[in-house]
């Protein structure tokens, strides 16, 4: 089956620091990506669509500037936080686009800001 | 806004009950709704998809279906065991997801 791998599963940083989040689609082509956030006892909320070769797409509230997002090739997205905050802190998932619009999610990202 | 809900929030059941999970939304101009289990921590699983044209979709011991009239999805869970404890999110499909909170699931052996 599609398999999306998303890279790290857990990080730790300094405030003011930048991490990136990778997410792959193994064996399967993605045309469209998406990353959201969870907060702890609570639901994924979608922060950008991301379409390979174009700028990302923001959901409303969601900062542009502090959350870059590159889709540079049909099996790779990133997301980067930018000067992260302890209010960055939270859980990231990605999620890839694959036939008949199902969604393949990979295993998320606990980020973690001192 | 399109909102999704579902109900109930926790559940706790014994080991072999059958089960159903409730899940309403409020915009029935969807592509499709997927069901998804989360454990603590981790991603989430695809569990079933039903397209709009469609009414349920079954996998193993579950059952989902969808009643786009009435804005209801249901997941039913045939002789629940403890490793069915998790998390389940129902999402619809406009062309971005829209998740529930979700029901925490705890089968006691």
């Amino acid at each position: 089956g599609a398999v999306v791998s998303q890279h790290p599963s857990r990080v730790i940083c300094k405030s003011g620091t930048s991490v990136k989040i990778e997410c792959r689609s193994l064996d399967f082509q993605a045309t469209t990506m998406f990353w959201y956030r969870q907060f702890p006892k609570k639901s994924l909320m979608l922060m950008a669509t991301s379409n390979e070769g174009s700028k990302a797409t923001y959901e409303q509230g969601v900062e542009k500037d502090k959350f870059l997002i590159n889709h540079a090739s049909l099996t790779l997205s990133t997301l980067t936080v930018t000067s992260a905050h302890p209010e960055d802190s939270s859980f990231y998932i990605c999620s890839a686009r694959g036939r008949a619009e199902k969604l393949f999610f990979g295993s998320g990202t606990q980020l973690s800001v001192l | 806004k399109q909102e999704v809900t579902q109900i109930p929030a926790a559940l706790s059941v014994p080991e072999g009950e059958n089960l159903v999970l409730n899940c309403s939304f409020t915009d029935s101009a969807i592509y499709n709704l997927q069901w998804f289990r989360q454990d603590p921590g981790k991603g989430l699983t695809s569990l079933l998809l039903i397209q709009s044209s469609q009414r349920e979709q079954t996998s193993g011991r579950l059952n989902a279906s969808l009643d786009k009239s009435s804005g209801r999805s249901t997941l039913y869970i045939a002789a629940s065991q403890p490793g069915d404890s998790a998390t389940y999110l129902c999402a619809f499909n406009t062309g971005k997801l829209i998740f529930g909170q979700g029901t925490t699931l705890q089968v006691k052996p």
